[in-house]
């Protein structure tokens, strides 16, 4: 079993809607989890931390299931810029990646 | 502000060639990791250094060695490329805690002909 899975996509949406996608992790020790962003094959980077109560980071929410072990991201008012592959991140002494679920915002 | 610097970004190799894929970082990081991405796959963790002289494997380190004599350095080498290696490779440090953010190189793509 992967450490982390994640529902692949695409999830073409339109301008405007709202989006949300899910991933599971297999250890349940894990200590931090993250969402990160990738463009094109380009460098993933941050797009936010997951905390045990949930966070928002403006159009963007997060929440985390410690006892189901899934973590979810939800996109509001999707923008064209919000077109990109998302990467589930897990930590437990190291960083454990899922293979990423596209979005796609179509105007 | 230079960040993870990571060269070169495209390379082509022959079967049986060796070669050196560099990493810089300038933040002090302790922490520094080399990272494959394949189509359908997540980032596969190759080799990782939590500090300079200290390297361990990761999950797929077969065919590849690495060394961290300094801090801000941790060059990957592949020691006879395969067909099987070609790849995206992507270069990232962080401080040593759980909370940290992880910062990447710009990736390399590989092709091993």
């Amino acid at each position: 079993r992967k450490e982390v899975e994640q529902d692949p996509g695409p999830f073409n949406v339109p301008e405007g809607a709202t989006v949300a996608f899910n991933c599971t992790y297999s250890n349940s020790a894990s200590q931090s989890f993250f969402w990160y962003r990738q463009d094109c094959r380009k460098e993933p980077k941050l797009l936010m931390s997951v905390y045990s109560s949930g966070n928002e980071d403006g159009r963007f929410t997060a929440q985390l299931n410690r006892a189901s072990q899934y973590i979810s991201l939800l996109i509001r008012d999707s923008k064209l810029s919000d077109s990109a592959t998302y990467l589930c991140v897990v930590y437990y002494y190291k960083l454990s990646f899922g293979a990423g679920t596209t979005v796609t915002v179509r105007a | 502000n230079a960040g993870v610097t990571q060269t070169p970004k495209f390379q082509v190799l022959k079967t049986g060639q060796s070669m050196t894929l560099q990493c810089a970082q300038d933040m002090n990081h302790e922490y520094m990791s080399w990272y494959r991405q394949d189509p359908g796959m997540g980032l596969r963790l190759i080799h990782y250094s939590v500090g300079a002289g200290i390297t361990d494997q990761g999950e797929v380190p077969n065919g590849y060695n690495v060394s961290r004599s300094t801090t801000e350095d941790f060059p990957l080498r592949l020691l006879s490329a395969a067909p099987s290696q070609t790849s995206v490779y992507f270069c990232a440090s962080s401080y040593q805690d759980r909370n940290t953010e992880a910062f990447f190189g710009q990736g390399t793509r590989l092709t091993v002909v």
